[in-house]
This record gives C-alpha cells, structure tokens and sequence, in this order.
C-alpha cells in the first residue's frame, strides 16, 4: 500500500527566510499532488496542486516542485512571515478506480521573527 | 456563499448513544467526503459520495452511516457511539473529482465517553 512521509518535527524558521517542507511517498506516482494549509481548531485550506507531467508550479510565495524520480514533492514559502505558522499537508491521488485522496499527517511550520 | 457548513461544532455522547453529524455545502459539488482526523494519523476517509443517491466506503467506515438524497447535503451518523470514535470529523466538497482543489468544513470535535 501506499505510504506517505511528512516530516512530524516542526520546521522552526526566521522570518524572511524560505520554509522549504517535504512530502515523501513509496511505490507508484501520484497522478495528482496537492498541498493544503491547516490551522489549530479549523479546516484545511487548499494551496497548491501539481499534476503528474508538471514539475512545479507557483502561486505567489509558494513553490511546489514534484519529482517522480525521488517519489518526492517540496513545498516552498518564499520570504515567510508569522501569518505563514500553520501545519502544512500533502495528499496525493493515484490513477485507480479504487484511488481515493490519502493525506499525509502534515508538517507544523512556526515562523519566528 | 456559505461553502462547507457542519453541525454541530462540539459533541460529547455516552458509549451507545447515536447521532447524526451534519455537512451541506452551497457550491453545488458533485463530490462529498467525511474523514476523520486524529493525532499522527493524518486525515482518514470514512465515507464519500459522488453524486446524490451515490454512497461508497472509504478507509475507515464501520460504525458510520452515509446518505445523499440532495446533491447539498451529506450527514454522517453514528450509530452506536465507541469511545474509538472520539476524534475531530471533517466534511470535504469538491468539483466533479476528489483530485481537484477539496473545499473544508470547520470541524466537528466528538468526544464519546
């Protein structure tokens, strides 16, 4: 079965500097990886989602990059502020008609001034 | 628009008792989901719906009931509270696919004693 990886330490960072998170599966590619924000007591916010035949893809401050060959997907906030601390979650979906949206457990990220 | 609604926000039941968790959404999505959210485990998928009438189990389904008679509304039900089933609940909506962008609900935190 699929497994994906986030980092379960927080990322502590300056702000201004870049919070670069990973997201790392085993086995098959996702045909669909997507990045959402999440803050204590609330929902997740979708950010970001990258296909399959795309290796990154920008909004704004963040950057999602895919790399099939290492199984792996960075996330980047450039010029990261205290507004950015929030835990952060991938969640990929493979091509199948059984393929369901799997999130990974997510990654909390404190920005400090 | 109101996006994804859940009722109620808190809920504490006694072991046995039932209930029903609410979920409706106003962006006309053909897609719902309920998942679960507990600590280290990430975001699991109870059950999800991909048009009204349509119902299907995800990961983790015993104990839970689903039903779409309204393309608006999904209520998830208990139906014979475990403290196993203390956990935060969140119903999802998207457009058409579960690979596209999931629109959230604030949560609904159950704590079954």
């Amino acid at each position: 079965s699929q497994k994906i990886e986030q980092n379960s330490e927080a990322l502590n960072i300056q702000e201004g500097k870049t919070a670069t998170l990973t997201c790392n599966y085993t086995n098959y590619s996702p045909a669909y990886l997507q990045w959402y924000r999440q803050d204590p007591g609330r929902g997740p916010v979708f950010l970001l989602l990258i296909r399959e035949n795309e290796k990154e893809k920008r909004k704004e401050r963040l950057k999602v990059t895919f790399d099939t060959t290492l199984k792996q997907s960075l996330f980047h906030i450039t010029a990261s502020q205290p507004a950015d601390s929030a835990t952060y979650l991938c969640a990929l979906w493979f091509t199948g008609t059984a393929s369901k949206l799997t999130f990974g457990t997510g990654t909390r990220l404190q920005v400090t001034l | 628009n109101a996006g994804v609604t859940q009722t109620p926000k808190f809920q504490v039941l006694k072991t046995g008792q039932s209930m029903t968790l609410q979920c409706a959404q106003d962006m006309n999505h053909e897609y719902m989901s309920w998942y679960r959210q507990d600590p280290g485990m990430g975001l699991r998928l109870i059950h999800y719906s991909v048009g009204a009438g349509i119902t299907d189990q995800g990961e983790v389904p015993n104990g839970y009931n689903v039903s779409r008679s309204t393309t608006e509304d999904f209520p998830l039900r208990l139906l014979s509270a475990a403290p196993s089933q203390t956990s935060v609940y969140f119903c999802a909506s998207s457009y058409e696919r579960e690979y596209n962008e999931q629109f959230f609900g604030p949560g609904t935190r159950l704590t079954v004693l």
